[in-house]
């Protein structure tokens, strides 16, 4: 079964930084290009960024809102995925999903004084 | 970046009814469109991946249909378990927008 799970979400203060982890299983990891995508509390789906496969040059992009304070990593050796957070804001408050087609269950992030 | 507008942004059905929901992109995208399902509380579920491939697992209830810049969900007969909010999502190119989302109410 493919499956997802996220990890490291919390409560943070503004200025902070945070790292979320997404470990994968049941499909072959290092072919996948990964994507975070985030939600906002009762709105909808918004793109965070991507990290394309070791064998497609492993590249990552990103949103405009987060480019420069987010970034993106993988470790295959672990069927991991990273998403680095810095300078955090309050609007980037939300839950965060890890996604290769499956999506996983989500990990709560929370910026607040 | 490519605009994604969805539309309606809700609508209310109810169980056996036909309901379709339409995706316009800003620009030409092919076919490179995902359609998504997002249920009250929970994690999105991928539909549908190249407009109108059907995903492992996914009730042939759901059709998806367009190419280039208008795309169309359908449900033939709404089940409860269909009432959420469906998301279209562009993967022509960074950053992969979506939709507003399309609420499914009773």
């Amino acid at each position: 079964e493919v499956q997802l799970v996220e990890s490291g979400g919390g409560l943070v203060k503004p200025g902070g930084s945070l790292r979320l982890s997404c470990a994968g299983s049941g499909f072959t990891f290092s072919d996948a290009w990964m994507t975070w995508v985030r939600q906002a509390p009762g709105k909808g789906l918004e793109w965070v960024g991507r990290i394309k496969s070791k064998t497609d040059g492993g590249t990552t992009e990103y949103a405009a809102p987060v480019k420069g304070r987010f970034t993106i990593s993988r470790d295959d050796s672990r069927n991991t995925l990273y998403l680095q957070m810095n300078s955090l804001k309050i609007e980037d408050t939300g839950v965060y999903y890890c996604t290769a087609r499956t999506w996983g269950q989500g990990t709560m992030v929370t910026v607040s004084s | 970046d490519i605009q994604m507008t969805q539309s309606p942004p809700s609508l209310s059905a109810s169980v056996g009814d036909r309901v379709t929901i339409t995706c316009r992109a800003s620009q030409n995208i092919g076919t490179y469109l995902y359609w998504s399902q997002q249920r009250p509380g929970k994690a999105p579920k991928l539909l549908f991946y190249t407009a109108s491939s059907l995903q492992t697992g996914v009730p042939s209830r759901f059709s998806g249909s367009g190419s280039g810049t208008e795309f169309t969900l359908t449900i033939s007969s709404l089940q409860p378990e269909d009432f959420a909010t469906y998301y279209c999502q562009q993967t022509y190119s960074a950053p992969l927008t979506f939709g507003g989302g399309t609420k499914v109410e009773i």
